[in-house]
Protein backbone atom coordinates (compact mmCIF):
# COMPACT_ATOMS: atom_id res chain seq x y z
CA UNK A 1 0.00 0.00 0.00
CA UNK A 2 3.25 2.38 -0.55
CA UNK A 3 2.65 5.64 -2.94
CA UNK A 4 5.79 4.66 -4.57
CA UNK A 5 5.75 0.93 -6.26
CA UNK A 6 8.86 -1.31 -6.02
CA UNK A 7 9.25 -4.76 -7.46
CA UNK A 8 9.78 -6.96 -3.45
CA UNK A 9 13.13 -8.67 -4.69
CA UNK A 10 15.48 -8.63 -7.97
CA UNK A 11 18.47 -10.72 -8.32
CA UNK A 12 21.37 -11.20 -10.37
CA UNK A 13 24.76 -13.08 -10.65
CA UNK A 14 27.95 -11.20 -9.16
CA UNK A 15 29.79 -9.06 -11.71
CA UNK A 16 26.28 -7.66 -13.58
CA UNK A 17 24.28 -4.99 -13.74
CA UNK A 18 20.87 -5.20 -12.09
CA UNK A 19 17.90 -2.48 -11.79
CA UNK A 20 15.38 -1.50 -9.68
CA UNK A 21 12.49 0.64 -10.49
CA UNK A 22 10.19 2.66 -8.44
CA UNK A 23 7.05 4.00 -9.90
CA UNK A 24 4.45 7.02 -8.60
CA UNK A 25 2.26 9.60 -10.09
CA UNK A 26 2.14 13.00 -11.00
CA UNK A 27 1.97 14.26 -7.52
CA UNK A 28 5.05 12.75 -6.71
CA UNK A 29 7.85 11.19 -8.96
CA UNK A 30 6.07 13.38 -11.85
CA UNK A 31 7.21 16.64 -10.26
CA UNK A 32 9.59 16.38 -7.72
CA UNK A 33 13.23 15.25 -7.29
CA UNK A 34 13.62 10.85 -6.66
CA UNK A 35 16.14 9.34 -3.87
CA UNK A 36 17.37 6.43 -2.88
CA UNK A 37 18.51 4.33 0.05
CA UNK A 38 20.43 1.88 0.91
CA UNK A 39 19.61 -0.08 4.17
CA UNK A 40 21.39 -3.43 5.55
CA UNK A 41 19.85 -5.47 8.45
CA UNK A 42 19.57 -4.22 11.92
CA UNK A 43 21.27 -0.67 10.30
CA UNK A 44 19.72 2.97 9.34
CA UNK A 45 19.23 3.74 5.47
CA UNK A 46 22.23 5.35 4.12
CA UNK A 47 21.35 7.78 0.83
CA UNK A 48 23.01 6.60 -2.67
CA UNK A 49 21.40 9.00 -5.32
CA UNK A 50 19.21 12.64 -4.59
CA UNK A 51 18.29 14.68 -7.02
CA UNK A 52 17.00 11.94 -8.90
CA UNK A 53 20.47 10.92 -9.99
CA UNK A 54 23.36 12.63 -8.00
CA UNK A 55 25.30 10.49 -5.83
CA UNK A 56 26.40 12.10 -2.32
CA UNK A 57 30.53 11.72 -1.89
CA UNK A 58 31.28 8.84 -1.17
CA UNK A 59 29.19 6.56 -3.14
CA UNK A 60 30.74 4.81 -6.31
CA UNK A 61 30.07 5.11 -9.42
CA UNK A 62 28.91 1.77 -9.36
CA UNK A 63 25.76 3.74 -7.93
CA UNK A 64 23.21 5.41 -10.52
CA UNK A 65 20.02 6.94 -10.98
CA UNK A 66 17.02 8.33 -13.55
CA UNK A 67 14.21 9.34 -13.83
CA UNK A 68 11.35 9.64 -16.54
CA UNK A 69 8.02 10.53 -16.43
CA UNK A 70 6.32 9.25 -13.14
CA UNK A 71 9.08 6.69 -12.81
CA UNK A 72 12.42 6.13 -11.28
CA UNK A 73 15.73 3.92 -11.81
CA UNK A 74 18.30 2.92 -9.45
CA UNK A 75 20.91 1.15 -11.16
CA UNK A 76 23.88 -0.90 -9.58
CA UNK A 77 26.91 -2.34 -12.15
CA UNK A 78 29.66 -4.26 -11.10
CA UNK A 79 27.32 -6.06 -8.84
CA UNK A 80 29.41 -7.43 -5.22
CA UNK A 81 27.90 -9.56 -2.25
CA UNK A 82 28.50 -6.52 -0.34
CA UNK A 83 25.29 -4.82 -2.52
CA UNK A 84 22.87 -7.62 -1.11
CA UNK A 85 20.55 -4.43 0.95
CA UNK A 86 17.02 -3.82 0.96
CA UNK A 87 16.87 -0.42 -1.59
CA UNK A 88 14.11 2.33 -0.97
CA UNK A 89 12.97 5.23 -3.06
CA UNK A 90 11.82 8.13 -2.01
CA UNK A 91 10.22 11.64 -3.09
CA UNK A 92 8.20 14.22 -2.08
CA UNK A 93 4.37 14.34 -2.71
CA UNK A 94 2.76 17.43 -3.39
CA UNK A 95 -0.76 16.28 -2.91
CA UNK A 96 -0.29 14.54 0.73
CA UNK A 97 2.31 17.55 1.73
CA UNK A 98 4.40 14.44 2.39
CA UNK A 99 7.38 12.46 2.01
CA UNK A 100 6.87 9.01 0.59
CA UNK A 101 8.97 6.10 0.17
CA UNK A 102 8.65 2.82 -2.12
CA UNK A 103 7.69 -0.43 -0.23
CA UNK A 104 11.57 -1.67 -0.37
CA UNK A 105 13.28 -4.13 -3.19
CA UNK A 106 15.44 -6.95 -1.51
CA UNK A 107 18.66 -7.22 -3.68
CA UNK A 108 20.23 -10.68 -4.19
CA UNK A 109 23.25 -11.46 -5.38
CA UNK A 110 23.65 -14.53 -6.94
CA UNK B 1 31.53 14.66 12.33
CA UNK B 2 27.87 15.25 11.64
CA UNK B 3 26.06 13.22 14.60
CA UNK B 4 22.44 12.89 15.17
CA UNK B 5 21.83 10.70 18.38
CA UNK B 6 17.71 9.58 18.77
CA UNK B 7 16.52 8.97 22.64
CA UNK B 8 13.33 8.64 24.34
CA UNK B 9 12.16 5.20 22.83
CA UNK B 10 10.71 2.56 25.28
CA UNK B 11 7.59 0.44 26.10
CA UNK B 12 4.51 1.95 26.14
CA UNK B 13 0.79 1.08 26.35
CA UNK B 14 -1.70 1.75 23.65
CA UNK B 15 -3.26 5.15 24.35
CA UNK B 16 -0.25 6.67 26.05
CA UNK B 17 1.99 9.80 25.09
CA UNK B 18 5.65 9.78 25.13
CA UNK B 19 8.43 12.12 23.60
CA UNK B 20 11.46 11.08 21.17
CA UNK B 21 14.40 13.54 21.29
CA UNK B 22 17.29 13.72 18.45
CA UNK B 23 20.45 15.37 19.86
CA UNK B 24 22.28 17.04 16.62
CA UNK B 25 25.94 17.71 16.73
CA UNK B 26 28.27 18.36 13.95
CA UNK B 27 26.56 21.01 11.73
CA UNK B 28 24.70 24.28 11.81
CA UNK B 29 21.59 23.27 13.37
CA UNK B 30 19.20 26.38 12.46
CA UNK B 31 20.36 25.79 8.54
CA UNK B 32 18.46 22.55 7.70
CA UNK B 33 15.69 20.63 7.70
CA UNK B 34 15.28 17.78 9.45
CA UNK B 35 12.63 14.38 9.58
CA UNK B 36 11.64 11.58 11.68
CA UNK B 37 11.02 8.42 9.48
CA UNK B 38 9.90 4.97 11.47
CA UNK B 39 10.55 1.28 10.43
CA UNK B 40 7.97 -1.16 11.59
CA UNK B 41 9.71 -4.29 12.71
CA UNK B 42 9.80 -6.34 9.50
CA UNK B 43 8.49 -3.86 7.17
CA UNK B 44 9.78 -0.79 4.69
CA UNK B 45 10.67 3.03 5.68
CA UNK B 46 7.65 5.20 6.67
CA UNK B 47 7.99 9.09 6.54
CA UNK B 48 6.58 10.27 9.67
CA UNK B 49 7.08 14.27 9.37
CA UNK B 50 9.54 16.86 8.45
CA UNK B 51 10.45 20.37 9.81
CA UNK B 52 12.29 23.07 8.22
CA UNK B 53 15.19 25.03 9.05
CA UNK B 54 13.62 27.75 11.15
CA UNK B 55 10.72 25.72 12.43
CA UNK B 56 8.27 27.53 10.08
CA UNK B 57 6.67 24.70 8.29
CA UNK B 58 6.18 21.52 9.57
CA UNK B 59 4.88 18.78 7.68
CA UNK B 60 2.85 15.13 8.73
CA UNK B 61 1.87 11.83 7.23
CA UNK B 62 -1.70 10.99 7.48
CA UNK B 63 -0.89 8.04 9.66
CA UNK B 64 0.16 10.29 12.50
CA UNK B 65 -1.22 14.12 11.60
CA UNK B 66 -3.33 15.31 14.15
CA UNK B 67 -1.54 12.77 16.73
CA UNK B 68 2.09 13.52 16.61
CA UNK B 69 3.83 16.98 16.53
CA UNK B 70 7.30 17.63 15.81
CA UNK B 71 8.85 20.38 16.79
CA UNK B 72 12.65 22.05 17.16
CA UNK B 73 14.96 23.71 19.83
CA UNK B 74 17.84 25.57 18.44
CA UNK B 75 19.21 26.67 21.85
CA UNK B 76 19.59 22.75 22.18
CA UNK B 77 20.44 21.87 18.83
CA UNK B 78 17.56 18.85 19.51
CA UNK B 79 14.59 17.73 17.11
CA UNK B 80 11.61 16.35 18.85
CA UNK B 81 8.71 14.12 17.94
CA UNK B 82 5.47 13.98 21.02
CA UNK B 83 3.75 11.38 20.17
CA UNK B 84 0.28 10.86 21.82
CA UNK B 85 -2.50 8.45 21.72
CA UNK B 86 -0.07 5.66 20.38
CA UNK B 87 -1.30 2.28 19.22
CA UNK B 88 0.18 -1.15 18.65
CA UNK B 89 0.59 0.38 14.81
CA UNK B 90 3.21 2.78 15.84
CA UNK B 91 5.23 0.24 16.73
CA UNK B 92 8.95 0.91 15.23
CA UNK B 93 12.20 2.20 14.94
CA UNK B 94 12.14 5.56 15.33
CA UNK B 95 14.81 7.60 13.03
CA UNK B 96 15.62 10.85 12.84
CA UNK B 97 17.47 12.13 9.63
CA UNK B 98 18.85 15.29 8.12
CA UNK B 99 18.15 17.27 5.21
CA UNK B 100 20.66 17.53 2.47
CA UNK B 101 19.79 20.54 1.41
CA UNK B 102 20.06 23.94 3.77
CA UNK B 103 17.55 26.76 3.96
CA UNK B 104 14.82 25.09 2.44
CA UNK B 105 11.22 25.22 3.69
CA UNK B 106 9.91 22.00 2.52
CA UNK B 107 12.68 19.56 3.13
CA UNK B 108 12.62 16.49 1.18
CA UNK B 109 15.63 14.49 0.86
CA UNK B 110 16.51 12.78 4.43
CA UNK B 111 20.43 12.79 3.66
CA UNK B 112 22.00 11.66 7.29
CA UNK B 113 20.54 9.47 9.78
CA UNK B 114 20.85 8.70 13.23
CA UNK B 115 20.87 4.80 14.65
CA UNK B 116 17.06 5.00 15.78
CA UNK B 117 15.03 4.86 18.95
CA UNK B 118 12.62 1.58 19.49
CA UNK B 119 9.24 2.50 20.25
CA UNK B 120 7.06 -0.98 21.49
CA UNK B 121 3.13 0.43 22.08
CA UNK B 122 1.36 -2.91 24.27
CA UNK B 123 -0.42 -3.36 26.76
Amino acid sequence: QSVLTQPPSVSAAAGQKVTISCSGSSTNIGNNLVSWYQQFPGTAPKLLIYDNNKRPSGIPDRFSGSKSGTSATLGIAGLQTGDEADYYCGTWDTSLSAGVFGGGTKLTVL
Amino acid sequence: QVQLVESGGGVVQPGRSLRLSCAVSGFTFSAYGLHWVRQAPGKGLEWVASISYDGSDKYYADSVRGRFTISRDRSKNTLFLQMSSLSSEDTAVYYCARDILTIVLIPATPEIWGQGTLVTVTS
